[in-house]
Parts: C-alpha cells; structure tokens; sequence
C-alpha cells in the first residue's frame, strides 16, 4: 500500500523541549512539505523540499527545522523557540510535474504545555 | 502569490448539488485551479483540477470561465459524508524552481449536509 505515514498521531511535550515528527512516504515522490494547520484556520507552509539534500523555507519557518536526507523521509522538528508550537501538523508529497497534486499524511496533533 | 476568496459557510440537504464557487481574480497564466477536501483530524484529500472550461470526474465538476478569475466546483448529489471542509488553491505547484510548495489554503468553506 503506497502512500504518507505521519507518527505518533498524538504527541504532547512540556514548554521548552524540542520535539521532531515523522513523516515517511513510499509514494516515490520527490518533493515534501510540512503545513501546520490551528483551529477553524486553513493550512500555513512550514517547509518544503523538491530533491534530497535540499529544502527551503515557507512561510512560517521560524522556530522549526526539517532536513532530507533521504527521498522517503522528511522529519520535522519543532524547536523551543517556537513560540505557539501547539497545533495540528501535516505533511504532504508529490510528484514534481505542472499540475501534480499533493498526498497528505493523517497528521499529528502536537500539544505543549 | 494568488489567493483566493470562497465563502466561510454553506448548507445543503442530502440528494442536492451544491456549487462553491471560488474567486480568484490575479491568477496567472501558468496557474491551475485545484480543489481539496478535509474532514476533521485528517489531512486534505485531492478532489479535482483544471485549467479552463470543465473538468469532471468520479467525485465532482470544476468549471472554469474563459477568464479564469473564478471557478465553480460542483458536487452533485451530495450525502452527509460530504460534510467537510473545501479549499480552493490557485497556483503552479509543481514546477522545479518556481514556487513549488507555495499553495495558499487559506480557511476553505465549511461544507455541511443536512438529512
């Protein structure tokens, strides 16, 4: 079965630890991205990568990082120094061609106190 | 960056078509329309896409006018499983180089059927 595994589906973590999610996809893709979504909003982008190696910031990249190293896999981390981290993340993937739609993970909802 | 304007909010009983239309007046020529699903707790899921005029698949219509500001997808027949939220993207997603990743979602419309 193709397709994007986000885990664990419910995470929670004290104020100032860092936390990295994991997003795997078997789907062959090149490119990845990360969105965060908060109550009643639409999804803001976080990061986002076309290749292995390489990724670029979206818009609301502060006090979160990411790396590629491999084509499957693309962790997010969510440092301390982002000031609101509780919020539901999703990751996404496609193939990069004109027009190519994007897959979603199931999400993991990420709480701080 | 396009963005787009859609209504917050629609109702609709089951066996109706529904139309959310979707308003998107600085689309660029290499832009297409795309339209996505959520329900709640879960990611988007890939309705349907289009470039001009009509597009129609298992699950919905997009039609899109000849100057392509807005678009209108339709959802024919729907059942209280269509209660969801859409969203209307407008851009190139997925042009090496370009602005790929650099979809705006924005809140969507908040889609839901009554029996």
């Amino acid at each position: 079965d193709g397709g994007i595994t986000q885990s664990p589906k419910y995470l929670f973590r004290k104020e100032g630890q860092n936390v990295t999610l994991s997003c795997e996809q078997n789907l062959n893709h090149d490119a990845m991205y990360w969105y965060r979504q908060d109550p009643g909003q639409g999804l803001r982008l976080i990061y986002y990568s076309q290749i292995v190696n390489d990724f670029q910031k979206g818009d609301i990249a502060e006090g979160y990082s990411v790396s590629r190293e491999k084509k499957e896999s693309f962790p997010l981390t969510v440092t301390s120094a982002q000031k609101n981290p509780t919020a539901f993340y999703l990751c996404a993937s496609s193939i990069v061609r004109q027009g190519g739609e994007q897959y979603f993970g199931p999400g993991t909802r990420l709480t701080v106190t | 960056l396009a963005k787009t304007t859609q209504p917050i909010s629609m109702d609709s009983y089951e066996g109706q078509e529904v139309n959310i239309t979707c308003s998107h007046n600085n689309i660029a020529t290499n832009d297409y329309i795309t339209w996505y699903q959520q329900f709640p707790s879960q990611g988007p899921r890939f309705i349907i896409q289009g470039y001009k005029t009509k597009v129609t698949n298992e699950v919905a219509s997009l039609f899109i006018p000849a100057d392509r500001k807005s678009s209108t997808l339709s959802l024919p027949r729907v059942s209280l499983s269509d209660t969801a939220v859409y969203y209307c993207l407008v851009g190139d997603p997925q042009t090496r180089g370009s602005t790929l990743g650099r979809l705006y979602f924005g809140r969507g419309t908040q889609l839901t059927v009554w029996p």
